[in-house]
């Protein structure tokens, strides 16, 4: 079965405190890994898409990088405006939807 | 250029009443989805449409929820009649294969009491 497993659920981090969140995934033959940051009462808002491991994509202060069974959101020196929730999702085997996580709310403060 | 539009932003209904939900997705976009996004859960998915076709639909509750994309464009999410559990944000998202990446609006949170 599909399945997409983010850690930790949440984060709480100081200003500049870099760290990283996990999302783990089971899919067969893996046709992209997606992260999403989702802002209270908004949207998914895209980010990255992942499709090798090996593969590394960055923004600003975030990094994202993918192995054959897990992928990383890096963010360095994170800033207030950083808090969000960050989704992780994966096609499914058939390629027609996204299978999402939970999310990983992340909570800067200043 | 403009996102994924929805409305309305918010409804709150009696159970057992219908109520309708709309999605103009990004200019070009011909692939359209509906999710469904409980509180602290993933979006997940109830219905995609290439053009004016559903070709995914397997997680959609036919009993009591319908949808249309008429002209390939817009489109309609409609559950009659609610219950209490379909309280939860749908969230209507557009893209463009063979891109796999998919734009999101910001969604309709409905309340049944």
């Amino acid at each position: 079965e599909d399945q997409v497993t983010q850690s930790p659920e949440a984060l709480r981090l100081q200003e500049g405190e870099s760290s990283s969140l996990n999302c783990s995934y089971t899919v067969s033959g893996l046709r992209g890994l997606f992260w999403y940051r989702q802002d209270p009462g908004k949207g998914p808002e895209f980010l990255f898409t992942l499709y090798s491991a090996g593969e590394e994509k960055e923004k600003e202060r975030l990094k994202a990088t993918l192995t054959k069974k897990e992928s990383f959101l890096h963010i360095t020196a994170p800033k207030p405006e950083d808090s969000a929730t960050y989704l992780c999702a994966v096609h499914n085997q058939a390629g027609t939807a996204l299978i999402f996580g939970k999310g990983t709310t992340l909570s800067v403060s200043s | 250029e403009a996102g994924v539009v929805q409305s309305p932003r918010y409804k709150i209904i009696e159970k057992k009443q219908p109520v309708a939900f709309w999605c103009n997705p990004i200019s070009g976009h011909n692939t359209l989805y509906w999710y469904r996004q409980n509180l602290g859960q993933g979006p997940e998915l109830l219905i995609r449409y290439e053009n004016e076709e559903a070709v995914d639909d397997s997680q959609l509750p036919k009993d009591r929820f319908s949808a249309e994309r008429l002209k390939g464009v817009d489109s309609t999410l409609k559950i009659q009649p609610a219950e209490l559990g379909d309280s939860a944000v749908y969230l209507c998202a557009s893209g463009r294969p063979p891109s796999n990446e998919q734009f999101f609006g910001p969604g309709t949170r409905l309340t049944v009491l």
